[in-house]
């Protein structure tokens, strides 16, 4: 079967920095994406990988090993508005979304 | 960036009537749109591909007579729920993706929380 897995919560400190990691288990590949979504809200779109390797953009990178099935996602400088839920999904043969459960991330000041 | 929109934003309704969601690319053209539902706590769940012209894709366990769609032209998709009942009460977002600059973006709409007594 496929498979997307993130971990539930996590917790940061403002300012700090917070690596949000996901591993995956799919029928081929075609693209890994992150959003990010506000509680009561739709997704809003953050990074996409194909190729392996480091893609940033601002304060928020992510990264993507293809061959280990693991893809992380940085965020540097936290603030407090990073507060919220953050979504793997990965694009099968099909070119079907196959979404993770999220990652709910609690800043503290 | 491309806009999706969704109407309505909420909406309540009794247990047995139907309700219809509206889903629209504003400033482009979107030959496939695609239908999430998310219930709290939990990630999006696909329910179905709308195609433009065409009959959707409903993916398993998705009933297509419950849930009808329509995707007649290229800027509106609409989602309706027949004979709903509560525990078809959730969020229900569309989105349709655009291949731009060499990212594959999907864009999603406000979503609309639906809410059945």
């Amino acid at each position: 079967g496929q498979n997307i897995d993130q971990p539930t919560e996590m917790t940061a400190t403002e300012g700090a920095i917070v690596q949000i990691n996901c591993t995956y288990q799919t029928s081929g590949f075609n693209g890994l994406f992150w959003y990010q979504q506000h509680a009561g809200e739709a997704p809003t779109f953050l990074s996409y990988n194909v190729l392996d390797g480091l893609e940033e953009k601002g304060r928020f990178s992510s990264f993507l090993s293809r061959s280990k099935g693991y893809s992380y996602l940085l965020l540097k400088e936290l603030q407090m508005k990073d507060s919220a839920s953050y979504l793997c999904a990965v694009r099968d043969s099909n070119y079907q979304l196959i979404w993770g459960a999220g990652t709910k991330l609690i800043i503290k000041p | 960036g491309a806009v999706v929109s969704q109407h309505p934003s909420w909406v309540i309704c009794k247990s047995g009537t139907s309700v219809k969601i509206e889903c629209r690319s504003l400033d482009f053209q979107a030959t496939t749109m695609f239908w999430y539902r998310q219930f709290p706590k939990q990630s999006l769940m696909l329910m179905a591909t709308s195609n433009e012209g065409s009959k959707a894709t409903y993916e398993q366990g998705v009933e297509k007579d419950k849930f009808l769609i329509n995707h007649a032209s290229l800027t509106l998709s609409t989602l309706t729920v027949t004979s709903a009942h509560p525990e078809d009460s959730s969020f229900y977002i569309c989105s349709t993706s655009l291949e731009r600059g060499g990212d594959n973006e999907q864009f999603f709409g406000p979503g609309t929380r639906l809410t059945v007594l």
